[in-house]
């Protein structure tokens, strides 16, 4: 069975850091892309950051250059390092990874809720 | 970036009865390696979103068959043949074609 779980999120003031785990089961984790998207309280999905097998890592526009994604195969973990964090980014942030073929996330997190406030 | 534009932003149906939404992209989904990479996802309350198709028309694994997809280039819909009280909630299509991948707003499915 797959299974993502998230963990690391909590409140932190304006201009903090906080770094987001992923650690996953069930699949063969270095095979396959993984994403983080977040959702901020009652509004939609927001695409934040994909990292590919080969390392190859995107970005959104509002997180990039403040946002590190990462992984680490040994453990089936991935990563989003957050830096300079912004009221705009309080969201749940959820884990997930993509299909085998197709690029579409197929399997989720519960999520973990990152609040930004003084 | 791409921008995705579903329509309508709210649809209340009964249930029995279809429903479909629509999803319009700025730019092509058609990748360089021919694929074109859409997907639909479904989201109920206090849940993480669910995968319901990809590449257009793929139905994943215990997806329905009463939900299809369809469409070509930049336009783009999904179609519920038959709304059951559990299709409750909001549905997203969203692009994989660009690095920059992007959400439609999503649209409200509620029962009349």
């Amino acid at each position: 069975e797959v299974r993502l779980l998230e963990s690391g999120g909590g409140l932190v003031q304006p201009g903090g850091s906080l770094r987001l785990s992923c650690a996953t089961s069930g699949f063969t984790f270095s095979n396959y892309v993984m994403n983080w998207v977040r959702q901020a309280p009652g509004k939609g999905l927001e695409w934040v950051s994909t990292i590919g097998g080969a390392f190859d890592t995107y970005y959104a526009d509002s997180v990039k250059g403040r946002f590190t994604i990462s992984r680490d195969n040994s453990k089936n973990t991935l990563y989003l390092q957050m830096n300079s964090l912004r009221a705009e980014d309080t969201a749940v942030y959820y884990c997930a990874k993509d299909v085998a073929v197709g690029l579409a996330p197929d399997y989720w997190g519960q999520g973990t809720l990152v609040t930004v406030s003084s | 970036d791409i921008v995705m534009t579903q329509t309508p932003l709210s649809s209340p149906v009964i249930v029995g009865q279809p429903a479909s939404i629509s999803c319009r992209s700025t730019q092509s989904l058609v990748h360089s390696d021919g694929n074109t990479y859409l997907s639909w996802l479904h989201q109920r309350p206090g849940q993480p979103p669910r995968l319901l198709i990809y590449q257009i028309s793929n139905r994943f694994s215990g997806v329905p068959d009463r939900f299809s997809g369809s469409g070509a280039g930049t336009d783009f819909t999904l179609k519920i043949s038959r709304v059951e009280p559990e299709d409750v909630g909001v549905y997203y299509c969203m692009q994989t074609a660009a690095t920059s991948r992007t959400f439609g707003q999503g649209t409200k499915l509620e029962i009349k």
